[in-house]
């Protein structure tokens, strides 16, 4: 069965700091791999996703994450956090025609 | 279309009665997906549907809890008989699956908050 984990539930950053944000799934095959984010009072949002290819991605906002196969990984990253970037991030992971599972979440707190 | 529309935006009700949620998805997706999102909570899957055809269905998905997509457009989530457990946001999502398989625009709506009381 297809899980994610986000080990991270609560990261607090200034303005200005790096992030990154670890998400580990298990499946041993071949997976999709997705990052939305959850603005307070606003529904999930699309910032990446992988399937295939270059295993850096670059979505909105600046983000970017990268599928390390090896490691059952994929983190998200940001070179340079604002206070917009305040929010609840979700890893998620399908394979085959599967649903979408998602992580329990890591909420992001950045302080200006 | 703009997006994936959901009614009502909340709702209150007393435990033990029935509630139905509706979901619109994006026009051309054939893929409709019900998910409960509780504080703190990643969503958790529930069911989905390709065009009206049920595919999946989780296990946290009781007999108090039933959906349909009658024509493979929209979609209903009814729960028979409330529980104060049932209080949750639940979220409705829309794709489109192409002929190789491949997953395009999952999107999310605004979701239903359920309160039971």
């Amino acid at each position: 069965a297809q899980s994610v984990s986000q080990h991270n539930h609560h990261v607090i950053l200034s303005e200005a700091a790096s992030l990154e944000l670890g998400c580990n799934y298990s499946y041993g095959g071949t997976v999709n791999l997705f990052w939305y984010v959850q603005y307070p009072g606003q529904h999930l949002q699309l910032l990446l996703k992988y399937f295939s290819g270059d295993p850096l991605v670059k979505g909105i906002k600046g983000f970017e994450a990268e599928f390390i196969k090896s490691k059952f990984s994929f983190n998200l990253r940001k070179p340079s956090v604002q206070w917009s970037d305040t929010a609840e991030y979700f890893c998620a992971v399908n394979t085959g025609r599967r649903a979408l599972t998602f992580g329990s979440g890591t909420r992001l707190q950045v302080q200006p | 279309d703009t997006g994936v529309s959901q009614n009502p935006r909340h709702k209150i009700t007393k435990r033990g009665q029935n509630v139905t949620f509706r979901c619109d998805p994006i026009s051309e997706h054939n893929r409709l997906y019900w998910y409960r999102q509780t504080l703190g909570q990643g969503p958790e899957f529930l069911t989905y549907f390709q065009n009206e055809a049920q595919l999946e269905k989780s296990r946290l998905l009781s007999d108090r809890f039933s959906a349909e997509r009658p024509k493979g457009s929209f979609s209903t989530l009814e729960i028979q008989r409330t529980e104060q457990g049932d209080s949750a946001m639940y979220l409705c999502a829309s794709s489109l699956e192409n002929i190789t398989g491949a997953l395009y625009g999952y999107t999310f709506g605004s979701g239903t908050r359920l309160t039971v009381v």
